[in-house]
C-alpha cells in the first residue's frame, strides 16, 4: 500500500506569511494528488486537484506543485481564514490514502 | 443548491448494526461516483469505501472491508453504509464525498458528517 508522509504536523504562522506543506509518497503515484481544507464543524473543501490544478472557486494565493513522490501546497499570503488542517491526499481507482495533515495556527 | 446531506448516526453498542445516509442536492447523483470517509476524535481522514455510478465496483478499506457495505440508490439520490460488527475503533464523524469525475479523481462536494459513537 502507499503511504503518505505530509509534513509538518503543526505550522505556527502570521497573516500574511507565505506558508509551505509537504506531502510525500512511498511510491510515484505521478500526479494524483489532492489538498483539502478542513476547518471544526464545516464540510471539507477541495483546493488542489491533480497535484497543480486550483479547484474551483478557491483563491488563488493557494497552489500545488510536485509530481512522482513529492509534492507541496503552498499559501502565498495567509489570511485570517485560512487557519485550518490540510490534508494531501492519493487517489486511485480504488482507494484513497490521506497524509496525517497539518495543523496551521496563528503564530 | 449543490449539497450532501448526511444522517442516521448515533450510539451503538459493540458489535451492533448502524446504517448511515447520504442524501444529494442540486445535481444528478446518477452520474458521480460517492465515497466515504471518517475522522475519530482527535485524529486524521480515513477513506472508508467508494462505488460507482451504477453501484458496482465498491472498494473497502482493509479496516472496514467484510463488517461495512456501501450502496446508493439512484432514483432516491442517496448512498447508504451498513455497519455491521462494529468496534470501539469504528467511532467517528462519518463524511460522504462526490468523485469529481469518474472513480479517479478527488472528492469535490462533501456532507458536513454524521457522528456514530460505539460504546457500551
Amino acid at each position: 500500500d502507499i503511504q503518505m508522509t505530509q509534513s509538518p504536523s503543526t505550522l505556527s504562522a502570521s497573516v500574511g506569511d507565505r506558508v509551505t506543506i509537504t506531502c510525500r509518497a512511498s511510491q510515484s503515484i505521478r500526479n494524483y494528488l489532492a489538498w483539502y481544507q478542513l476547518k471544526p464543524g464545516k464540510a471539507p473543501k477541495l483546493l488542489i486537484h491533480k497535484a497543480s490544478t486550483l479547484a474551483s472557486g478557491v483563491p488563488a494565493r493557494f497552489s500545488g506543485s510536485g509530481s512522482g513522490t513529492e509534492f507541496t501546497l503552498t499559501v502565498s499570503s495567509l489570511q485570517p481564514d485560512d487557519l485550518a488542517t490540510y490534508y494531501c491526499q492519493h487517489y486511485n481507482a480504488y482507494s484513497r490514502t490521506f497524509g496525517q495533515g497539518t495543523k496551521v495556527e496563528v503564530e | 443548491e449543490v449539497q450532501l446531506l448526511e444522517s442516521g448516526g448515533g450510539l451503538v453498542q459493540p458489535g451492533g448494526s448502524l446504517r448511515i445516509s447520504c442524501g444529494a442536492a442540486g445535481f444528478t447523483f446518477s452520474d458521480y461516483a460517492m465515497s466515504w470517509v471518517r475522522q475519530a476524535p482527535g485524529k486524521g481522514l480515513e477513506w472508508v469505501s467508494v462505488i460507482s455510478t451504477s453501484g458496482g465496483s465498491p472498494y473497502y478499506a482493509d479496516s472496514v472491508r467484510g463488517r461495512f457495505t456501501i450502496s446508493r440508490d439512484n432514483s432516491k439520490d442517496t448512498l447508504h453504509l451498513q455497519m455491521d460488527g462494529l468496534r470501539a475503533e469504528d467511532a467517528a464523524v462519518y463524511y460522504c464525498a462526490r468523485i469529481r469525475y469518474g472513480l479517479l479523481d478527488a472528492f469535490d462536494l462533501w456532507g458536513q458528517g454524521t457522528l456514530v459513537t460505539v460504546s457500551s
